[in-house]
């Protein structure tokens, strides 16, 4: 079983509203990610760090924010939320020469 | 750019049947090939990977079979049980340097008891 953390796991907000997604592992890996997955499933990067204070967006362009303060957290804030911002938002880690990705149960985010 | 076709999107199969899903990889330096089962409400979890210097791994009632020079891997899953049902995702990626994965687009397998 992965130990790696996502709060809240539902969110219904209003549009306008700032909202910050948590992602916490105690694996100790240095590598997170941020994959954003719409209905029809598919997955899509939107960020990852490697490691403390270091953050690059991914291949979907988004306009959530993330930071690396410390190796086992990796929020995603979104300043704004709108409509356009509801989905599913899953976060990962690996550890550093590994490839295997450990995913976290996803926030399901909803933005009226 | 790099993509992974994955077919077919949905796929049912009686209990005990065989299931096969297949991928496509465009980046030929791509050397390293997980697959993940989502469950619902859950996130993916890696079932079986293969890398490029190996052709077919197996574990217990799942197998993936790799062909690089078609640029193809499949996922077969033996004696299905209704427990398989869930979302598979093929991924490509390259061992070194970033190890950015490349997603397909995700097959849901239902198996009917």
């Amino acid at each position: 079983e992965a130990d790696i953390y996502q709060t809240p796991r539902y969110l219904v907000i209003g549009t306008g509203k700032k909202i910050t997604l948590e992602c916490s592992q105690t694996m100790g890996h240095d590598k997170m990610y941020w994959y954003q997955q719409d209905p029809g499933m598919e997955l899509h990067l939107i960020h990852y760090s490697y490691g403390v204070n270091s953050t690059e967006k991914g291949d979907l362009s988004s306009e959530s924010t993330v930071s690396r303060i410390r190796t086992e957290h990796f929020p995603l804030t979104l300043e704004s939320a709108r409509p356009s911002h509801t989905s599913q938002y899953l976060c990962a880690s690996s550890e550093q020469g590994h490839e295997k990705l450990f995913f976290g149960s996803g926030t399901q985010l909803s933005v009226l | 750019g790099e993509n992974v076709e994955q077919h077919p999107s949905t796929l049912s199969v009686q209990e005990g049947d065989s299931a096969v899903i297949k991928c496509t990889y465009s980046d030929s330096a791509s050397n390293y090939f997980p697959w993940y089962k989502q469950e619902l409400g859950k996130g993916p979890q890696l079932i079986i990977d293969i890398r490029s210097n190996v052709g077919e791994k197996k574990d217990q009632r799942i197998a993936v079979t790799l062909n690089k020079t078609a640029k193809h891997f499949s996922l077969h899953i033996t004696e299905t049980q209704p427990e398989d049902s869930a979302v598979y995702f093929c991924a490509a990626s390259k061992t070194s340097g970033t190890y950015k994965y490349i997603f397909g687009t995700g097959t849901r397998l239902k198996v009917l008891a």
